[in-house]
């Protein structure tokens, strides 16, 4: 089984408030990582986990949160959403972290929309 | 930083017509290099990945390296209506972790 799922698949929310999206894998890969995608754009890479380890990017590091109790799941936390928060956001996960035959397997998204 | 760009923006062609997809990258040290695919309201799935100059093939998807011209092009043969699709480029560093995308081609394969 090679999927990646993704809860909720669509998500509504009011400005201000929370969000926490979800992500699994079974394929017992080192690294998930989370991406945000808008309309023709280029996906942008958010964070990642390498095994218990939280990489962020420097743009977005106080924006989103992400927590990986056990290597299958994978969570993405928005403490207060804004407008600009919109987006698909995609969760992948890859077996060869820093290996050059590393290849992402994506979950189908989880539409955000911000209201 | 790793810069990568696609084109065209869009493209139409008929059922049948080879479909050809450029992207260019700025960093000439990457050796990693995936083309991908997204269907509208569904995840990304990887079509071919290429890692030295020259053609690899999956399927109908030919991708094509050149790193000297810092070009990675996908020809897709024979492409049918159900290829229509956002195709993306993906770019990473040599012994990094860090996958960079284009913004991609929207392909539409007419019938």
């Amino acid at each position: 089984d090679t999927t990646v799922k993704q809860n909720p698949r669509y998500k509504l929310a009011r400005v201000g408030k929370p969000v926490n999206l979800i992500c699994s894998q079974t394929m017992n890969h080192d690294t998930m990582y989370w991406y945000q995608k808008k309309p023709n754009q280029a996906p942008k890479l958010l964070l990642f986990y390498y095994d218990k380890i939280l990489n962020r990017e420097a743009d977005t590091f106080e924006k989103f949160q992400s927590s990986r109790p056990n290597n299958s799941f994978c969570s993405l936390y928005i403490g207060s959403a804004g407008l600009e928060y919109s987006a698909m956001y995609l969760c992948a996960s890859s077996r060869d972290w820093g290996a050059n035959t590393g290849q992402l397997y994506f979950g189908e998204g989880s539409k955000l929309t911000v209201l | 930083q790793q810069k990568v760009q696609q084109s065209p923006e869009s493209l139409t062609v008929s059922e049948g017509a080879m479909a050809s997809l450029n992207c260019t990258f700025s960093d000439r040290s990457s050796d990693n290099f995936r083309w991908y695919r997204q269907h509208s309201g569904k995840g990304l799935e990887v079509l071919v990945s290429i890692f030295s100059d020259g053609e690899k093939e999956e399927g109908s998807f030919t991708a094509h390296l050149n790193r000297a011209s810092l070009h990675v092009f996908l020809h897709i043969r024979e492409p049918q209506p159900s290829d229509s699709a956002l195709y993306l480029c993906a770019v990473r560093g040599t012994g990094g972790y860090k996958v960079v995308f284009g913004s991609g081609t929207r392909l539409l394969v007419s019938p």
